[in-house]
């Protein structure tokens, strides 16, 4: 089983469509999570961080949910520019250090 | 604030030549380093990361190693290529103590033809 696993997608939604990405993590002794945002052909960006209480930000929201080992993203209102590949990280310390481990993304297409 | 370099952008090399891609970081001091590793169409794999000056953990066996001879300054180098190395070489840092985001070069996008 890998560690982080995410659907592929694509998933392809008109403009203004509230859409939702799971993520589920395999190392019950993960202690962060965040959500990043890659577009073709760039380097990933932070998009939001994922805490225990659930957050938001603006169109943006992220839940985790430890006992069942996953984390969601929401986004309301989608819009053209939201379109790129949507990738979870889990953090778990490994060796000394904190190790990033990524989903392999979930695409999301959207379209007019 | 920090900002991450990496370099070069691009580069297509021939099957058996060597590599050696830089990254450094400024603005901060001790971070842990990491190189990752993106496949056409796959996800993000962990090759490296390092915890200081001269401390390399090795995620995956492969043809290809690391150094980090200066605090805020990592390096990836492979004596020979093979085709299978192509994809997209990501250098990210993060703060040393603490579970928190990691930030990315702007990756190279390495061709072996």
């Amino acid at each position: 089983r890998k560690e982080v696993e995410q659907d592929p997608g694509p998933f392809n939604v008109p403009e203004g469509a509230t859409v939702a990405f799971n993520c589920t993590y395999s190392n019950s002794a993960s202690q962060s999570f965040f959500w990043y945002r890659q577009d073709c052909r760039k380097e990933p960006k932070l998009l939001m961080s994922v805490y225990s209480s659930g957050n938001e930000d603006g169109r943006f929201t992220a839940q985790l949910n430890r006992a069942s080992q996953y984390i969601s993203l929401l986004i309301r209102d989608s819009k053209l520019s939201d379109s790129a590949t949507y990738l979870c990280v889990v953090l778990h310390a490994s060796g000394g250090s904190y190790i990033p481990t990524f989903g392999r993304g979930t695409s999301l297409i959207v379209h007019p | 604030s920090q900002t991450i370099h990496q370099w070069p952008a691009t580069l297509v090399q021939p099957v058996g030549s060597p590599l050696s891609l830089e990254c450094t970081v400024e603005g901060t001091s001790n971070p842990n380093l990491y190189w990752y590793r993106q496949a056409a169409g796959r996800g993000l794999q962990l090759l490296f990361y390092s915890v200081g000056i001269g401390q390399i953990s090795s995620e995956v066996p492969q043809n290809l190693s690391a150094s980090r001879p200066q605090d805020r300054q990592f390096i990836l180098s492979s004596k020979k290529l093979l085709l299978s190395d192509s994809g997209f070489y990501l250098c990210a840092w993060s703060v040393l103590a603490g579970y928190t985001e990691a930030f990315f070069g702007q990756g190279t996008r390495l061709t072996v033809v």
